[in-house]
């Protein structure tokens, strides 16, 4: 049992180059997220999906794109990489009209450099 | 405007005495509160939840206690142990309409060190 599984998990970009992050979940959940997590910052809410081809905007959205094409993945694009962007990355799974009494399900996270 | 907040970075505690750890929030509308564990290079995961209808929720050696008059909540560990070493990570939720999503607001966290 996989859980939520994130690729890749180490990433050096320059700057303004593009890339990918994938997370692949296989739970069957309905819910996904994108958080970044900064020192001394938390984690904080990038986009969100509530299910298979919706996605939504959340707390830091700028400079990211996202796509949910299947249920069971979340890609998290960036078009033109910042410095700024320099963060570890974490998807996050969780069931559909649940309370989240039992939380999340957060990936290992990717760690990304832009230099 | 940070709504969950974790005011210690740090703790440092011996083993087998209680650890303590806070969270305030500021927005009423949390109506649901967790508790994330995360290890080094690994993703949070869950530990203990409570509901706002509660004041206390308790699973083995963690407690979580709820106030909901002042807004605040703490995690109590009984007894720490040197595996317990971790950040952790206060974390509310309201439940946004139309969408049906429980989004998540985390604190910074608090860094526990359970000294030998």
């Amino acid at each position: 049992n996989a859980g939520v599984t994130q690729t890749p998990k180490f990433r050096v970009l320059k700057t303004g180059q593009s890339m990918t992050l994938l997370c692949a979940q296989d739970m069957n959940h309905e819910y996904m997220y994108w958080y970044r997590q900064d020192p001394g910052m938390g984690l904080r809410l990038i986009h969100y999906s509530v299910g298979e081809g919706t996605t939504a905007k959340g707390e830091v959205p700028d400079g990211y794109n996202v796509s949910r094409l299947k249920k069971q993945n979340f890609l998290l694009g960036l078009e033109s990489a910042a410095p700024s962007q320099t963060s570890v990355y974490f998807c996050a799974s969780s069931k559909m009209g649940r309370r989240p009494n039992y939380g999340y399900t957060f990936g290992s996270g990717t760690r990304l450099t832009v230099v | 405007d940070q709504q969950v907040k974790q005011n210690s970075p740090s703790l440092s505690v011996q083993e087998g005495r209680i650890s303590i750890l806070n969270c305030d929030y500021t927005n009423s509308m949390f109506d649901y509160f967790l508790w994330y564990k995360k290890y080094p290079a690994e993703g949070p995961t869950f530990l203990i939840s409570i509901s706002s209808i509660k004041d206390k929720n308790e699973d083995g050696r963690f407690t979580v206690f709820l106030n909901k008059s002042a807004k605040h909540l703490s995690l109590h560990i009984v007894p720490s142990q040197p595996g317990d070493s971790a950040v952790y990570f206060c974390a509310a939720s309201v439940k946004y309409s139309g969408a049906g999503s429980y989004q998540l607001t985390f604190g910074k966290g608090t860094k526990l060190s359970v000294i030998p």
